[in-house]
């Protein structure tokens, strides 16, 4: 069964650091991955995805993600991270073809000091 | 277009009840999936709908249970409830390319 873990379970940053969330799942074949952010009190949206293509993906907010195949990792990267990006990050990955059955990560909580 | 909504938004009920949550997908969605979110597990899947068919199961009691109408507005229902139901209970549509899903807010479900 596919599994996606990720690295770190809470992160803390001052505004305008960089951040860089890692995500790796376990599935060997093709993959569709994204990633969802949950701000506090809010339901879960889509922060950008990746299905095949470039391997750099932008979404919204400034935020972008690599997909290193070899490495089976979907990593969340932001140059300057503001107190509005306070929330709880989450990997998933679907297998291509399919679409659902989703399989989420546990979650990575970002906390931005002002 | 509006979004998935879910409802009720909260729910408290006691051991051995049962509940019954509902979800309106996107107008249009035909796939309806719905997950238990707990901060120690995490989102768990619990199962799919596609056309009024569950196509997709995750790794839950029987106790949960759900179905899809005609009109893609899912239902999702819990029998003999215990206190580890208690969980914000989150769908998700997508269109019939399904590649995306959308939440909604989610019913927050307590059992006492």
């Amino acid at each position: 069964a596919q599994s996606v873990s990720q690295h770190n379970h809470h992160v803390i940053l001052s505004e305008a650091a960089s951040l860089e969330l890692g995500c790796n799942y376990s599935y060997g074949g093709t993959v569709n991955l994204f990633w969802y952010v949950q701000y506090p009190g809010q339901h879960l949206q889509l922060l950008l995805k990746y299905f095949s293509g470039d391997p750099l993906v932008k979404g919204i907010k400034g935020f972008e993600a690599e997909f290193i195949k070899s490495k089976f990792s979907f990593n969340l990267r932001k140059p300057s991270v503001q107190w509005s990006d306070t929330a709880e990050y989450f990997c998933a990955v679907t297998r291509d073809n399919y679409g659902q059955n989703f399989v989420f990560g546990p979650g990575t909580r970002l906390s931005v000091l002002p | 277009k509006a979004g998935v909504t879910q409802t009720p938004r909260y729910l408290i009920k006691t051991r051995g009840q049962q509940v019954t949550l509902s979800c309106s997908p996107i107008s249009g969605h035909r796939s309806v999936s719905w997950y238990q979110q707990t901060p120690g597990q995490g989102l768990q899947f619990l199962f799919e709908y596609f056309s009024e068919t569950q196509r997709n199961k995750g790794n839950f009691p029987g106790r949960f249970s759900g179905r899809q109408f005609s009109n893609s507005r899912s239902e999702m229902n819990v029998s003999t409830l215990e206190l580890g139901d208690s969980a914000l209970y989150l769908c998700a549509s997508s269109s019939r390319g399904g590649n995306i899903q959308y939440f909604g807010a989610g019913t927050r479900l307590s059992v006492l």
